[in-house]
């Protein structure tokens, strides 16, 4: 066990609708990454949150949008969802901001879109 | 511009022997992270691994080893002593400074033959 938590595990929605994913990051870790895993485009990073702010910020589209709260946890929320959007996507912490150091991964939401 | 390169789709390896996954980067930052991680069936990222670009010596961590040849750009991961339970997908990765970012490869399919 990492010590991320992500909620739900499995999410199955309709296309056009819209979901969001949480993460509870490690205790005493200030940096939230989000990450995208499908079958064709392999492992993408999405965005990073240290401490309440963006900090980077990379291939997420603009129907994507994440923020991470005063006690932070995070959430990515996925808008006008396509078919193309089903994939695993993950939610990893680490305790700077920095990635220099390890980041402790969720187990996952898999989102599936009909 | 940012590239992870991870030429083997899949290896396979006895038990108890070694085995080496490949990894080659790009990149004009001079600040980099390079990461392994392991995602087995189960689908959880697993870290094993970190190789800062100005650490003198190559990472180690248990039976993992980093052979870092920055002149060449490549990060090749070394397990020794392969054990069944290595048997999953391995993906390398970098997080770079400049570009604020984090890029993984495509992976490698490591089984593990008893």
């Amino acid at each position: 066990d990492s010590g991320v938590t992500q909620t739900p595990k499995h999410l199955i929605t309709a296309t056009g609708q819209r979901v969001t994913l949480r993460c509870s990051p490690r205790s005493g870790d200030l940096s939230v990454y989000w990450y995208q895993q499908s079958l064709d485009q392999g492992l993408q990073f999405l965005i990073q949150y240290y401490n309440g702010e963006e900090r980077a910020k990379g291939n997420i589209l603009e129907r994507f949008s994440a923020q991470q709260f005063p006690d932070l946890h995070s959430e990515l929320n996925l808008s006008s969802l396509e078919l193309g959007d089903s994939a695993l996507y993950f939610c990893a912490s680490s305790p700077e901001g920095t990635e220099n150091t390890e980041a402790f991964f969720g187990q996952g939401t898999r989102l599936t879109v009909v | 511009a940012q590239k992870i390169t991870q030429t083997q789709p899949g290896m396979f390896v006895q038990e108890k022997e070694a085995v080496t996954l490949d990894c080659t980067y790009d990149t004009s930052d001079p600040s980099y992270g390079l990461f392994w991680y392991k995602q087995p069936s189960s689908g959880e990222m697993i870290f094993l691994i970190y190789q800062g670009s100005y650490d003198q010596q190559n990472a180690t961590e248990g039976r993992y080893s980093l052979n870092f040849q920055k002149a060449r750009k490549s990060a090749n991961l070394v397990i020794s002593a392969s054990q069944l339970g290595d048997s999953a997908m391995y993906f390398c990765a970098m997080w770079s400074g400049g570009y604020q970012k984090v890029t993984f490869g495509i992976g490698t399919k490591l089984q593990v033959i008893p």
